[in-house]
């Protein structure tokens, strides 16, 4: 079973500030690296996808792997109070797992 | 092209009592899956199919069946209810199996309460 960890929550930002999710897996083996964002009281939604090394840009949001360190993150630039979510880590092979989540609050 | 659906939306349940919770996909997705997710608990896997025919069991099978009725419908069964079983549960499916870096889409969940 694997086993995905995420930074406790929650993580409160200033409007236009960085934040910055964690997230770290057991598995060596895992191939495909995905953050959902979830709103609350619907379902999650990808917001990115990563597979090699390095950064992975798409708008505000850069995602960072480190297959190494079993690490991989999600940058959110220019926060914005729609950015407040709840934010997924999945881990792949051929099934997902998911991290417990961490919320983040964009104060305005 | 409506993605993933499910029904019902909501449902209240005795203790005791069955029910069946309907998914359906209209992606050609070869694989759907069932979670269950709980306060502070993430999404956790009750079981999957990773094509039409087959199923295998996820994290937290117990108290749950399964059936994979076509390519595009899967079904999660809960034969005698409990408390226990309050929670959200989502339906996902995902393009191609051996692929593991097909994304993965839910449906918008089905509430449930088991009193």
């Amino acid at each position: 079973q694997k086993e995905v960890e995420q930074n406790s929550g929650p993580l409160s930002v200033p409007e236009g500030a960085i934040a910055s999710l964690n997230c770290t897996y057991s598995d060596r083996g895992s191939q495909s690296f995905f953050w959902y964002r979830q709103y609350s009281g619907k379902s999650p939604e990808l917001i990115m996808s990563i597979y090699s090394n390095g950064d992975k840009e798409d708008g505000r949001f850069t995602a960072q792997l480190n297959k190494a360190s079993q690490y991989v993150s999600l940058l959110i630039r220019d926060s914005q109070p729609s950015d407040s979510a709840t934010y997924l880590c999945a881990v792949s092979d051929y099934k997902l797992s998911f991290g417990a989540g961490t919320t983040v609050t964009v104060r305005a | 092209n409506a993605g993933v659906t499910q029904t019902p939306k909501f449902q209240v349940l005795k203790t005791g009592q069955s029910m069946t919770l309907q998914c359906a996909q209209d992606m050609n997705h070869n694989s759907m899956y069932w979670y269950r997710q709980d306060p502070g608990m993430g999404l956790r896997l009750i079981y999957y199919s990773a094509s039409e025919g087959t199923t295998d069991k996820g994290e937290v099978p117990n108290g749950y069946n399964v059936s994979r009725l076509n390519k595009r419908e899967f079904s999660l069964r809960l034969e005698s209810a409990a408390p226990s079983q309050t929670s959200v549960y989502f339906c996902a499916s995902r393009g191609v199996l051996t692929s593991p870096t097909d994304t993965q889409y839910f449906g918008p969940g089905t509430r449930l309460t088991v009193l």
